[in-house]
């Protein structure tokens, strides 16, 4: 069974804090890293798909890279806001099974 | 606007009681998952379906059961509840290959 592991689980910051996590996963059978935004009381929302080693995403203060080779994704938020307040998933996409992966979670809270 | 609807936003059943949760999405894919979300665990699926009538079972089936009659609907069933069934259900879709779009998440109660 592929495993994806996220770290850490949760994370308590000021706004203003920069804050990144961590996403892991076997890199045999990679095709395709998901990150997904989750607040409470609302659906997941896809932040980014990655498929290429070397991949940068951004989007607004948010921005992603990937590493396929060592099997790592990181999630940056900078100047961290109440709004960013969410648990975010990554999930691994192999290809050969039609399936997403997903780790964990990442708990983001951020005091005003 | 994509749209992932669910039948339900909270329930709450009686252990033994088959228990039915639909799932409904306007954007023709091909593609839909059921996952639950327990603490600590993450998203874990219990059953997709890729096309009408086809179904395969995810990582924790056992329990479970699900109908694809129509492209757009894919429904859950829990045959006989139980209380370690009591969890988040989680809708979603997707065309193959590309990112899933989630339903707003059914919270279910088994007493």
């Amino acid at each position: 069974i592929l495993n994806v592991e996220q770290s850490p689980q949760s994370l308590h910051v000021q706004e203003g804090d920069s804050t990144n996590f961590t996403c892991s996963f076997p890199s045999s059978n990679f095709y395709a890293l998901h990150w997904y935004r989750w607040e409470t009381a609302k659906s997941p929302e896809a932040l980014f798909v990655m498929t290429l080693n070397g991949d940068e995403k951004k989007k607004g203060r948010i921005s992603a890279t990937l590493n396929t080779k060592e099997g790592y994704s990181y999630l940056y938020i900078k100047g961290s806001q109440p709004e960013d307040s969410a648990t975010y998933l990554c999930a691994l996409y192999s290809g050969n099974t039609g399936k997403l992966i997903f780790g964990q979670g990442t708990t983001l809270q951020v005091k005003p | 606007d994509v749209k992932v609807t669910q039948s339900s936003r909270y329930l709450v059943k009686r252990t033994g009681e088959k228990v039915f949760l639909e799932c409904v999405q306007d954007m023709d894919h091909e593609n839909m998952f059921w996952y639950r979300q327990d603490p600590g665990l993450g998203l874990r699926l219990i059953y997709f379906s890729y096309d009408v009538k086809m179904k395969e079972k995810g990582d924790i089936p056992e329990g479970y059961s699900v109908s694809r009659e129509k492209k757009e609907r894919f429904s859950l069933i829990l045959e006989s509840a139980s209380t370690n069934q009591t969890s988040m259900y989680l809708c979603a879709s997707s065309p193959p290959t590309y990112e899933q779009y989630f339903g707003p998440g059914t919270r279910l109660t088994v007493t």
